[in-house]
């Protein structure tokens, strides 16, 4: 079936480099994606990666894919304090149809 | 472009009334999402149009929700009969597959439902 998990909390000090992980079950995803989502705002796309890719580098943000473990992750480097919010990891399985969410993982930060 | 706007952002409504939900997708964007999604959770699929055709429900959604995309552009989402257990933020997504901008779906901020 299709399933997406992550751990639900993360606590890095400011300036340090965040590490969020995330599993799917199912190896045809097509797409995944990095959403945030801050207190009271809606869900704003950080990043994708094509199923095809193993890396793929934005700025402070790099997603690494591991397909053969199903493993995606997503680093961010100089963590900083307006980088707290929940971050979901999504994986689509067909071409343009629904996207599956995982829980999402609270990021906090601390001086 | 103001991106994907929902309306309204807030509704409460008492147990076994209709209610009635809007999104306006980013402009050309042909592909159309709505998603529910309950405190502590990722958002869940219910439902997604390309353009007015409806391609897909998930089994979330059921006799009482009805979705429609009468000419391909805006969207509404009516819930009847709600239950307590429909209080959620409901959001809608749109993307417009093809090139650079391949499947990438872009969120509204979302309808919270309060049912009382």
């Amino acid at each position: 079936g299709e399933d997406v998990e992550q751990s639900l909390f993360l606590s890095v000090r400011e300036g340090d480099s965040s590490v969020i992980n995330c599993t799917y079950t199912d190896s045809s995803s097509t797409y995944l994606y990095w959403y945030k989502q801050e207190p009271g705002a809606g869900l704003q796309l950080l990043t994708y990666i094509f199923s095809n890719m193993d890396m793929k580098q934005d700025q402070r943000l790099t997603v690494l894919l591991n397909k053969k473990d199903k493993h995606l992750s997503l680093r961010i480097a100089d963590t900083q304090t307006g980088d707290s919010a929940i971050y979901f990891c999504a994986v689509m399985y067909s071409s343009a149809s629904k996207i599956i969410f995982g829980s999402g993982t609270r990021l906090s930060i601390r001086p | 472009d103001t991106g994907v706007s929902q309306d309204p952002r807030h509704k409460i409504t008492k147990r076994g009334q209709n209610v009635t939900f809007r999104c306006d997708p980013i402009s050309e964007h042909n592909r159309l999402y709505w998603y529910r999604q309950t405190l502590g959770q990722g958002p869940e699929f219910l439902t997604y149009f390309q353009n007015e055709a409806q391609l897909e429900k998930s089994r979330l959604l059921s006799d009482r929700f009805s979705a429609e995309r009468p000419k391909g552009s805006f969207s509404t989402l009516e819930i009847q009969r709600t239950e307590q257990g429909d209080s959620a933020m409901y959001l809608c997504a749109s993307s417009f597959p093809g090139g650079s901008g391949s499947y990438e779906q872009y969120f509204g901020p979302g309808t919270r439902l309060t049912v009382t």
